[in-house]
């Protein structure tokens, strides 16, 4: 049973729309980041998110952080190809000591 | 300032083989992580250091699976034997110390395939 669930898994898009990618779960987190991963490389941090109802900006990139701390997510705006990635939530929880959950991702591809 | 670094990039082992990886943390950094990432799904927690004692192992399937960081800075991940299943990317990811929010640094993976 996947905690983090990632929606859409996939999503294809022309350059220059807009998109939003969700992360959904039934727990509650302490903090939620969001990560880009490129083919054959690791997962680079793009935004953490604490508060719930908190809204981060990344130049063309939304991150909003729920009420509830349980969901997020992340909508880009006029999307480049330069976008295409895999865009992963992962949450936080501190069961004793803080441990890192990964949502399965959003495999996302901008077509120039 | 030098990124986490991990090798072999590529390995390609038979089952019932043994296979070991190698990561180096950024300098300073206290808390090293072993990663699993199957395809298409999420990297998977398997080991946890800070220093050279185990923080979280418990999802790292101990019959098969080891690791050490004997002096608290690089570390090995090794399988011993392989399984058809094992097949994927194993990400390094070192942050500087074990509080919330830390920032994670991860390495480039070493993929492993098992035939």
């Amino acid at each position: 049973t996947q905690l983090l669930e990632q929606s859409p898994q996939f999503l294809s898009i022309q350059e220059g729309e807009n998109l939003t990618v969700y992360c959904n779960s039934s727990s509650v987190f302490s903090s939620l980041q969001w990560y880009r991963q490129e083919p054959g490389e690791g997962p680079v941090l793009l935004v953490t998110v604490v508060t719930g109802g908190e809204v981060k900006k990344l130049k063309r990139l939304t991150f909003q952080f729920g009420d509830a701390r349980k969901d997020s997510s992340l909508h880009i705006t006029a999307a480049q190809p330069g976008d295409t990635g895999l865009y992963l939530c992962a949450g936080e929880k501190n069961t004793g000591g803080f441990k890192t959950i990964f949502g399965a991702g959003t495999r996302l591809f901008v077509k120039a | 300032e030098a990124g986490v670094a991990q090798s072999p990039r590529y390995k390609i082992i038979e089952k019932r083989q043994s296979v070991a990886f190698w990561c180096n943390p950024i300098s300073g950094h206290a808390t090293l992580y072993w990663y699993q990432q199957i395809l298409g799904q999420g990297p998977k927690l398997l080991i946890q250091f800070q220093n050279n004692g185990v923080v979280d192992d418990s999802q790292l399937p101990k019959d098969r699976f080891s690791a050490e960081r004997l002096k608290g800075v690089d570390s090995t991940l090794k399988i011993q034997p392989a399984k058809l299943e094992d097949s994927a990317v194993y990400l390094c990811a070192s942050s500087q110390g074990l509080a919330g929010r830390e920032t994670q640094y991860f390495g480039p993976g070493t993929r492993l395939l098992v035939l």
